[in-house]
């Protein structure tokens, strides 16, 4: 059974570097062919994807957000870290993790998600 | 940067048919562009319906069913029911690696 699953904090102050943790479950992050993306969601608004990572450690991350995000991956955790800098009242969402088809470029399990909100 | 375009709302009566699309500002969308779509309820994440154009992902009724119209890639709903009520999502795959959402339709079904 897949699962995934977000922790992190639900409040950052503007500014500050948030950091989330997607723990998996029921697959290795060594899988080939799978992966994790970051997506997230603006309360009333649309998804927006983030970043992902994949077995052999290649990354991609959204052309606007580039510069702020980092994505990472513990193997033996089965963990995929996502830091973002200089949040932002704006980055106020819920952030989701889902596992990712590598040659089908599609999400087939997510997380529950996690709010985060930026406030002061 | 190119977007994804999508309609923002549409409506059907239940039992009807509805078809939504996903194109793009500039160009066209092809198999190449690996589309899937999402749906998703208040509070939930989202569930996969299709991917790669056309399969549905498990446990997905047939009555859903992807794509390519023209110079879009689409979903169509056959039978549409209440429960279909949601926010549907396509996605598409720019290459590098990179993916980007359509801005969702909010399907009305009255």
């Amino acid at each position: 059974q897949v699962t995934l699953k977000e922790s992190g904090p639900v409040l950052v102050k503007p500014t500050e570097t948030l950091t989330l943790t997607c723990t998996v479950s029921g697959f290795s992050l060594s899988n080939a062919r799978m992966g994790v993306s970051w997506i997230r969601q603006p309360p009333g608004k649309a998804l927006e994807w983030l970043a992902h990572i994949f077995s052999n450690d290649e990354k991609s991350y959204s052309t606007s957000l580039k510069s702020r995000l980092t994505i990472s991956k513990d193997t033996s955790k089965s963990q995929v870290v996502l830091t973002m800098t200089n949040m932002d009242p704006v980055d106020t969402a819920t952030y989701y993790c889902a596992r990712i088809s590598e040659w089908k470029y599609y999400f087939d399990y997510w997380g529950q998600g996690t709010l985060v909100t930026v406030s002061s | 940067q190119t977007v994804v375009t999508q309609e923002p709302s549409f409506s059907v009566s239940p039992g009807g048919t509805v078809t939504l699309t996903c194109g793009l500002s500039s160009g066209s969308v092809s198999t190449s562009y690996f589309p899937s779509w999402y749906q998703q309820t208040p509070g939930q994440p989202p569930r996969t319906l299709i991917y790669s154009t056309n399969t549905r992902s498990s446990g997905v009724p047939d009555r859903f069913s992807g794509s390519i119209l023209g110079n879009k890639a689409a979903l169509t709903i056959t039978g549409a029911q209440a429960d279909d009520e949601s926010d549907y999502y396509c996605v598409l795959y720019m290459g590098s690696g990179i993916l980007v959402f359509g801005g969702g339709t909010k399907l009305t079904v009255l």
